[in-house]
């Protein structure tokens, strides 16, 4: 069964250091979602992606946070430099039409 | 006000019992409904979608009323593996744009 490749797993970082996040979606899937979901809590949208053009990136904090998608394919998510509150998990997701399907997340630890 | 919104929980019920999940959206434009189940430290699944005129998928009943903007999922017979967390999702529509609640967490007891 297809699924959502997301690398690495786990990330423990040091505040201020920067920190990448790495998604491969299912072949075909042209819109993909970063998300981040502190414990306890829905998963909230970081940014959008239709292709490779952004289509919602309102919540993403862009003094420190990017994403790209340059070839319409996989993604990258970048916070530089991290903070203590950006402890938790990442998740990617992506879409054909209707339904999202989620990779396993990175967990991210700042101390 | 969240665009999702979901009854906080916890609910904790006995094997066996019948429990329900409200959610509301605000978004009156929304187009597409699901119901999404998290375990533990796990990425979200679909558990279901919601159709208009209500669905079924054997002890799990969706039913969606867009006058008022609320969905809601029913959960018959309550089994220990239904412990989780149930997501709401609301599809916007334009971009395919989708939406969380913050979840419901159910833990069902022996």
């Amino acid at each position: 069964e297809a699924e959502v490749a997301q690398s690495p797993r786990y990330k423990i970082t040091e505040k201020s250091q920067a920190v990448a996040f790495w998604c491969d979606p299912i072949s075909g899937h042209a819109t993909l979602y970063w998300y981040r979901q502190i414990l306890g809590q829905g998963p909230e949208l970081l940014v959008q992606f239709q292709d490779e053009s952004v289509v919602d990136d309102s919540q993403l904090p862009k003094d420190r946070f990017s994403a790209e998608r340059l070839k319409g394919v996989d993604s990258t998510l970048k916070i530089q430099p991290a903070e203590l509150g950006d402890s938790a998990m990442y998740l990617c997701a992506t879409s054909s039409q209707f339904e999202a399907f989620f990779g396993q997340g990175t967990r991210l630890t700042v101390v | 006000r969240k665009e999702v919104e979901q009854d906080p929980g916890p609910f904790n019920v006995p094997e066996g019992a019948t429990v329900a999940f409200n959610c509301t959206y605000s978004n009156s434009a929304s187009q597409s409904f699901f119901w999404y189940r998290q375990d533990c430290r796990k990425e979200p699944k679909l558990l279901m979608s919601v159709y208009s005129s209500g669905n079924e998928d054997g002890r799990f009943t969706a039913q969606l009323n867009r006058a008022s903007q609320y969905i809601s999922l029913l959960i018959r017979d309550s089994k220990l593996s239904d412990s989780a967390t149930y997501l709401c999702v609301v599809n916007r529509g334009n971009n395919n744009d989708m939406r969380f609640g913050a979840g419901t967490r159910l833990t069902v007891k022996p």
